[in-house]
């Protein structure tokens, strides 16, 4: 059973394009993160959500819309796809969003390349 | 802010020797967590151990173990009896809760290569 599943692997869109990348957690958490991991592997996060509440947006571009319809999910939409947002994007999750010891346990990512 | 910072782009040892990997953080607070991710080429992020600042003794997971040196602000991983599927990046990451959360902060990354 994956503990933390993304939809699709793998995304080819191009430039002006909407998309969105899903993310499932069946592990009961009650935390989830959307992560970006650039050309040169430097992994960054853009958002927290905890019980479907965001907590963490780290200067995203509003062109990132981050939706949890309930604890278990979190899914990224992006409008009008840059060059620049081609990367893997990383969906993870943690038992609480207040314990900073808590393991972070990884989606396999989303390759995103926007020609 | 806090920085992680990992100096070693990339490494190589031979299986079954021990390999060192650098790790420097920069922060004010004195109660926080360090992490050590593996991130294979399946892409998949795993995590190998983690220590509590706090706590003076350094963690051990098998083969893996830290040098947690908290005034140098230093935790490195050591690797002992690699392996071929210790090959991936690894990446240190410091946490610490603020305002009821807590976030990640990653560092570069070090490509460990090992060659049989």
């Amino acid at each position: 059973d994956t503990a933390v599943s993304q939809t699709p692997k793998y995304l080819v869109t191009q430039m002006g394009n909407d998309k969105s990348i899903k993310c499932e957690q069946n592990l009961g958490h009650d935390t989830m993160y959307w992560y970006k991991q650039d050309s040169k592997k430097f992994l960054k996060i853009m958002f927290s959500y905890n019980n479907k509440e965001l907590i963490i947006n780290e200067t995203v571009p509003n062109r990132f819309s981050p939706k949890s319809p309930d604890k278990a999910h979190l899914n990224l939409h992006i409008n009008s796809l840059e060059l620049g947002d081609s990367a893997v994007y990383f969906c993870a999750s943690s038992p609480t969003t207040t314990y900073s010891y808590n393991e972070q346990f990884f989606g396999p990512g989303t390759r995103l390349t926007v020609l | 802010a806090q920085t992680v910072t990992q100096s070693q782009p990339e490494m190589s040892v031979q299986e079954a020797e021990t390999v060192t990997l650098s790790c420097t953080y920069d922060t004010s607070e004195s109660d926080y967590y360090l992490f050590w991710y593996k991130q294979p080429p399946s892409r998949q992020m795993i995590l190998v151990i983690r220590q509590e600042a706090y706590k003076q003794q350094n963690a051990t997971e098998n083969r893996f173990s830290v040098n947690f040196q908290k005034a140098a602000k230093s935790f490195s991983l050591k690797i002992s009896d690699s392996q071929l599927g210790d090959a991936a990046m690894y990446f240190c990451a410091y946490s610490r809760s603020a305002a009821g959360t807590y976030k990640y902060i990653f560092g570069t990354g070090t490509r460990l290569k090992v060659l049989a």
